[in-house]
């Protein structure tokens, strides 16, 4: 049972690259959250998927896309990377919304 | 609406001495209250969650919150710390199922031996 896994674990991008990061969980969650990390700020919602099917914005969803592939995997892309998207990306899933969340171990993206 | 506020960014304590990690939150229904630990480099932990059944609420590694809604608040404590203790705290909230969660900034704990 390995929770939730992200790859990749690192990544360094040029300004104007595209990528996806990649998620998937293995608790059969109905909920899958993207979140970035920067300094100080605490975790800021990306976007969510309240279940297979569905997704939705969350606080900072711009210069993002997300796609639930199925009820295991929830993709986020960056379509052309800037310098403020540098950050520590975080996957989380939770059973139903307002239930605790599981989080993966993250990536680390410098856009230079 | 909801929102939390970690009231320290910072608590310095030494090895063998109590932890509080205060904590307050505003929400117009019935919140979902949780504490997590991030340790370096790391996801994170869910340490404790109180979701309306009883207010003082134990967690992993010795850490406890007590809700008190007169106040508005969920402070986490420990009464001894550790050395692994050291990492950072975040509170957050949810209201009525929703989808989305509001974190705290984060507090930064730091152990001295």
């Amino acid at each position: 049972n390995a929770g939730v896994t992200q790859t990749p674990k690192f990544q360094v991008l040029k300004t104007g690259q595209s990528m996806t990061l990649q998620c998937a969980q293995d608790m059969n969650h109905n909920s899958m959250y993207w979140y970035r990390q920067d300094p100080g700020m605490g975790l800021r919602l990306i976007y969510y998927s309240a279940s297979e099917g569905t997704t939705d914005k969350g606080e900072v969803p711009n210069g993002y896309n997300v796609s639930r592939l199925n009820k295991r995997e929830f993709s986020l892309r960056l379509e052309s990377a800037a310098p403020s998207q540098t950050s520590v990306y975080f996957c989380a899933s939770s059973a139903l919304g307002g239930h605790e969340q599981y989080f993966g171990p993250g990536t680390r993206l410098t856009v230079t | 609406a909801q929102s939390v506020t970690q009231l320290d960014s910072h608590v310095s304590v030494s090895e063998g001495t109590p932890v509080l990690l205060r904590c307050n939150y505003s929400s117009s229904y019935s919140p979902s209250l949780f504490w997590y630990v991030q340790h370096p480099n790391k996801g994170l932990q869910l340490l404790l969650k109180y979701t309306s059944a009883a207010t003082l609420v134990k967690g992993i590694n010795g850490f406890e919150a007590e809700f008190k809604k007169s106040e508005t608040s969920f402070h986490l404590t420990k009464p001894s710390a550790h050395m692994s203790d050291a990492a950072e705290y975040f509170c957050v909230v949810t209201t009525g199922g929703s989808y989305i969660p509001t974190f705290g900034r984060g507090t930064s704990l730091i152990v001295h031996p």
